[in-house]
């Protein structure tokens, strides 16, 4: 079936090196951003989130930082290996309280090669 | 073993049929979401539930319709008033609604409808 990556931007990276996704985001006021992993004909799956009053967190082979000043989120995968390939995006929380949700770039295909 | 199940995983439909897709979950989350993803593009939000008896239209609800009879079951309608119906249909919940906690995902359901 079609794949949710076409006509999406494409990171390629070789095995073993670290990955960079980056991501921009538009809203000053999110409070709160999430980055997920969508493989062809599944379902997104939560990497690693943070809120802003955080600038980093780092999880296992994985890091997100966030740039308030300039809106930007990057995640960080270490040691890229085949079974990251995937598409990427991130989220982020606009809103207060129930009234908030999330919204959701549209992502970037990460490729490795072998 | 806690997830979102959405069933079936593919669905075909002639143009003009109504055509019903289902999600369960065992995560005893109050919030559900249906999200449409088309090539190339980010999550829209359908219809989302805060709690049972109740939801709320999101960015796209036109042409479908949702019911939440009970806490774990959140089924989507798509009915043939939605002008283009043919993507893939992805199922979340999280703890509360509102955007400052994760989703969670089910696998999705791919609509084609000819």
């Amino acid at each position: 079936g079609e794949s949710v990556g076409l006509h999406l931007p494409t990171l390629s990276v070789q095995e073993g090196d670290n990955s960079i996704i980056n991501c921009a985001y538009s809203n000053s006021a999110s409070d709160y951003f999430i980055w997920y992993k969508q493989e062809s004909g599944k379902g997104p799956q939560f990497i690693i989130d943070i809120r802003s009053n955080m600038d980093k967190r780092q999880g296992q082979r994985v890091t997100v930082l966030l740039n308030k000043t300039v809106k930007h989120l990057s995640l960080q995968i270490a040691a890229t290996q085949p079974g990251d390939s995937a598409v990427y995006f991130c989220a982020e929380n606009m809103g207060t309280g129930a009234n908030s949700k999330l919204t959701f770039g549209k992502g970037i295909t990460l490729s490795v090669r072998p | 073993d806690g997830g979102i199940t959405q069933s079936p995983k593919y669905l075909f439909r002639k143009e003009g049929q109504n055509v019903t897709l289902s999600c369960e979950q065992n995560l005893n989350h109050d919030a559900m979401y249906w999200y449409r993803q088309d090539p190339g593009q980010g999550l829209r939000l359908i219809y989302y539930s805060q709690i049972v008896n109740d939801f709320q239209k999101g960015d796209i609800a036109e042409g479908y319709s949702v019911s939440r009879e009970k806490k774990e079951s959140f089924p989507l309608t798509v009915t043939s008033a939605q002008k283009n119906p043919t993507a893939f249909y992805l199922c979340a919940s999280s703890i509360v609604v509102g955007g400052d906690s994760p989703l969670h995902f089910g696998n999705g359901t791919r609509l084609t409808v000819t």
